[in-house]
């Protein structure tokens, strides 16, 4: 069965503080892994695609690295905007369809 | 570009009532899938609707069902609501073909009391 883990649950950060967050997945065959920004009520943001081992996005303070395990978010010098859940999903080889399966998200707050 | 639109926006209901949630994707964008969202359970997929077929369903009752339009809009439908269907549904839309990238709409707050 596929699988998609994130962690940490929740992270709490002060401004300026970077870190890391964690997606590690588990599937027959991976077509893309995707991340996602979500503010409370409202519906998923898109950030990122990764399509191979090796792979790197960036994006303003956010970069985005692929393994053939896991994916990284790393996040440089966060500010407080930069709080929210962030979603990580797969789409799996073999599998017809745009259909994603999401990890269950990390917290993050960016303290001022 | 617009992006994904819902409505509506927020929805009460009682159990045992039927609902129907719409989307309408981005122009020139053929698939639609849709997703509930509750805090215990996560994003858990519904199903995807491409060029008006169903071409992939996730593991939900029968009481959930869509369609898709020639426009590609499409509906979502709920019947003999229950408590446990509260939850923001969402949904997303993209090419449909390809790697392509799913897009979300903001999600209609379903509360069943």
């Amino acid at each position: 069965e596929d699988q998609v883990t994130q962690s940490p649950e929740a992270l709490r950060l002060q401004e300026g503080e970077s870190s890391s967050l964690n997606c590690s997945y588990t599937v027959s065959g991976l077509r893309g892994l995707f991340w996602y920004r979500q503010d409370p009520g409202k519906g998923p943001e898109f950030l990122f695609t990764l399509y191979s081992a090796g792979e790197e996005k960036e994006k303003e303070r956010l970069k985005a690295t692929l393994t053939k395990k896991e994916s990284f978010l790393h996040i440089t010098a966060p500010k407080p905007e930069d709080s929210a859940t962030y979603l990580c999903a797969v789409q799996v080889e073999g599998t017809s369809g745009s259909r994603l399966t999401f990890g269950e998200g990390t917290q993050l707050t960016v303290n001022p | 570009k617009a992006g994904v639109t819902q409505t509506p926006r927020y929805l009460i209901k009682t159990r045992g009532q039927q609902v129907t949630l719409s989307c309408s994707p981005i122009s020139g964008h053929r698939s639609v899938s849709w997703y509930q969202q509750t805090p215990g359970q996560g994003l858990q997929f519904l199903f995807e609707y491409f060029s008006e077929t169903q071409r992939n369903k996730g593991n939900f009752p029968g009481r959930f069902s869509g369609r898709q339009f020639s426009n590609s809009r499409s509906e979502m439908n709920v019947s003999t609501l229950e408590l446990g269907d509260s939850a923001l549904y969402l949904c997303a839309s993209s090419s449909g073909q390809g790697k392509d990238t799913q897009y979300f709409g903001p999600g209609t707050r379903l509360t069943v009391l």
